[in-house]
């Protein structure tokens, strides 16, 4: 069945320094793909989306490239803040269909300043 | 505010007791979705609406829960016979479903304790 896998947290990084967090799926049709993100206390939220092969998702200084060919969405930003510290889950929808949104498990992210 | 709202927000229950959640979408949003979020995890899908009709329940929903969406506005959810397995977040949201506009808007969530 359709599927995501994301890497496991806790990740601890210093402020400034670089994110890669990895993200793969399994879909049986052509899904578009999410990066959802869930503060401290609040409810989940957009960050990003792709919804083909190639696009690039972006949102407040975070990016994220749909990868057919590698069945990957990984998400990175190049200098990180406090405030992104969060939970952080990558998601899959097939769009045109009954576009319900299969998450991954999360991955917790604590910046340190 | 015209978010996504739920209510109440958090509910403690004995096991046994029947409890009921309510959400309200962002108005003229035609889907309807139900999720449930335990520790750790990732939300899963339990059932969805187009309107008020219940299109698909996942098998996570057994027969002790039931969801309505009476006028294809506000939509209950409700648990018989809660069990401490049903701790849980639950959490609603809403979409416009309209060819180029398909994002789910995610209501705060109702976190439920059955003790």
């Amino acid at each position: 069945g359709d599927s995501v896998t994301q890497m496991e947290g806790p990740v601890t990084l210093s402020e400034e320094a670089f994110l890669t967090i990895n993200c793969t799926y399994t879909a049986t049709g052509y899904p578009s793909l999410f990066w959802y993100v869930q503060y401290p206390g609040e409810g989940l939220q957009l960050l990003l989306k792709a919804t083909k092969a190639d696009d690039k998702g972006s949102n407040k200084g975070f990016e994220a490239t749909y990868r057919k060919e590698t069945t990957s969405f990984h998400l990175e930003k190049g200098s990180v803040q406090v405030s992104d510290s969060a939970v952080y889950f990558c998601a899959l929808s097939l769009t045109n269909r009954d576009d319900k949104i299969i998450f991954g498990k999360g991955t917790r992210l604590h910046i340190l300043p | 505010d015209t978010g996504v709202s739920q209510d109440p927000r958090h509910k403690i229950t004995k096991r046994g007791q029947n409890v009921t959640f309510r959400c309200d979408p962002i108005s003229e949003h035609n889907r309807l979705y139900w999720y449930r979020q335990t520790l750790g995890q990732g939300p899963e899908f339990l059932t969805y609406f187009q309107n008020e009709a219940q299109l698909e329940k996942s098998r996570l929903l057994s027969d002790r829960f039931s969801a309505e969406r009476p006028k294809g506005s506000f939509s209950t959810l409700e648990i018989q016979r809660t069990e401490q397995g049903d701790s849980a977040m639950y959490l609603c949201a809403s979409s416009l479903a309209s060819p180029g506009d398909y994002e789910q808007y995610f209501g705060p969530g109702t976190r439920l304790t059955v003790t």
